[in-house]
């Protein structure tokens, strides 16, 4: 079991807006503003989306966004485009004895 | 460019021994902070270990004891010793690091990944 939670599927059709959540707790996601968000193809690395809650790598879209309310994140991609097809992850720096950064388990984004 | 690769995957007995290595380009191994991630097949991302530039390192829970992360600053890569593997450790594993080595904002960088196989 994952420590941080994300819905396992969401789709849209091109063009249209998503948004993926991850829903940890105070001391992960609601503790700090190191959340950040992976996009990973089949049989690819995962690549940096967003970090620090909301900043985007350079090279990457404007079409991707994120936030954050309290110990839940989101992740929000608009015009979806067929590339977006993916699995996303979320994940936290945390406070935890166990582990210094957590992941959510993923969504797969299927674009229609 | 940055570039990590990653070596030394492979197929393992249980309670067997395996050292994985990332050689690094484009930068510096000792200027930022470095991890190896590891993702079971058809599971989700776990982060494995950390060392930071000034050398501390960090383990998750479950390879504590087990595993022991080293860089050699003169090769500029960057090692995972794994030791009693056991069918759980079974996984690609990445190495990955930051652009930031002062905060723990995630990991900007990423290898293309080895695959380790504990199995009789």
């Amino acid at each position: 079991q994952s420590a941080l939670t994300q819905p396992a599927s969401v789709s849209g059709s091109p063009g249209q807006s998503i948004t993926i959540s991850c829903t940890g707790t105070s001391s992960d996601v609601g503790g700090y503003n190191y959340v950040s968000w992976y996009q990973q193809h089949p049989g690819k690395a995962p690549k940096l989306m967003i970090y620090d809650v909301s900043n985007r790598p350079s090279g990457v879209s404007n079409r991707f966004s994120g936030s954050k309310s309290g110990n839940t994140a989101s992740l929000t991609i608009s015009g979806l485009q067929a590339e977006d097809e993916a699995d996303y992850y979320c994940s936290s720096y945390t406070s935890s004895s166990t582990s210094l950064w957590v992941f959510g388990g993923g969504t797969k984004l299927t674009v229609l | 460019e940055v570039q990590l690769v990653e070596s030394g995957g492979g197929l393992v007995q249980p309670g067997g021994s395996l050292r994985l290595s990332c050689a690094a380009s484009g930068f510096t191994v000792s200027s930022n902070y470095m991890s190896w991630v590891r993702q079971a097949p058809g599971k989700g991302l776990e982060w494995v270990s950390v060392i930071y530039s000034g050398g501390s390192t960090y383990y998750a829970d479950s390879v504590k004891g087990r595993f022991t992360i080293s860089r050699d600053n003169s090769k500029n890569t960057l090692y995972l010793q794994m030791n009693s593997l056991r069918a759980e450790d079974t996984a690609v594993y990445y190495c990955a690091s930051s652009e930031d080595s002062s905060s723990p904002r995630g990991f900007d960088y990423w290898g293309q990944g080895t695959l380790v196989t504990v199995s009789s």
